[in-house]
């Protein structure tokens, strides 16, 4: 299993300019989350999702789309980027979307100049 | 809406010393889950333990041990024998769950926690 894969690893954007992060797993789990990290401020929820077709937002959700056609993906789109969203973001997932254990990816640096 | 704090936001040991990480968190859900994840530079989250609500016995992964205190709201980690490994972040962590399903993980600020040779 290759658990929960992002790309790109890195990204530069400028402002106003559109992008979709990508997230997927292949472990067959239910939730699935996006949360970002800035400097000082620990992880903050975007958005998530308890199965295919339902998604919800969560802390920070203004200026990001979700969808989930299917269960193994769960994209994140920029609608037009800010300099505010500078930041690294995280997928991750869990075999229940009553939650318990969330699998993080790796992670996506991006930045907004 | 739920919090959490960690109180110290550094905390230097030596090797193989025991040291304990503070969390505290708010809540009026009685139903939920705590966790805590290391964040090493490479910066992949990696859950150390984790702590069922209902369950009043403290989880324990081999050198790592909670305090679970549910009316006091506190939930400490204890880590003992510490390693150079162990120098990473270590985030404290609370996701509800609600008749809907779980809906996220509710993070603190972190404490980066530095083991001296």
């Amino acid at each position: 299993n290759a658990g929960v894969t992002q790309t790109p690893k890195f990204q530069v954007l400028k402002t106003g300019q559109s992008m979709t992060l990508q997230c997927a797993q292949d472990m067959n789990h239910e939730y699935m989350s996006w949360y970002r990290q800035d400097p000082g401020m620990g992880l903050r929820l975007i958005h998530y999702s308890v199965g295919a077709g339902i998604t919800d937002q969560g802390e920070v959700p203004n200026g990001y789309n979700v969808s989930r056609s299917t269960t193994e993906d769960f994209p994140l789109r920029l609608l037009s980027a800010a300099p505010s969203q500078t930041s690294v973001y995280f997928c991750a997932s869990s075999y229940s979307a009553w939650g318990g254990e969330q699998y993080f990816g790796p992670g996506t640096r991006l930045t907004v100049t | 809406a739920q919090t959490v704090t960690q109180s110290q936001p550094e905390m230097s040991v030596q090797e193989a010393e025991t040291v304990t990480l503070s969390c505290t968190y708010d809540t009026s859900e009685n139903n939920y889950y705590l966790f805590w994840y290391k964040q090493p530079p490479s910066r992949q989250m990696i859950l150390v333990i984790r702590q069922e609500a209902y369950k009043q016995q403290n989880a324990t992964e081999n050198r790592f041990s909670v305090n679970f205190q549910k009316a006091a709201k506190s939930f400490s980690l204890k880590i003992s024998d510490s390693q150079l490994g162990d120098t990473a972040m270590y985030f404290c962590a609370f996701m509800r769950r609600t008749g809907g399903g779980a809906d996220g993980l509710t993070f603190g600020k972190g404490t980066h926690l530095i083991i001296q040779p």
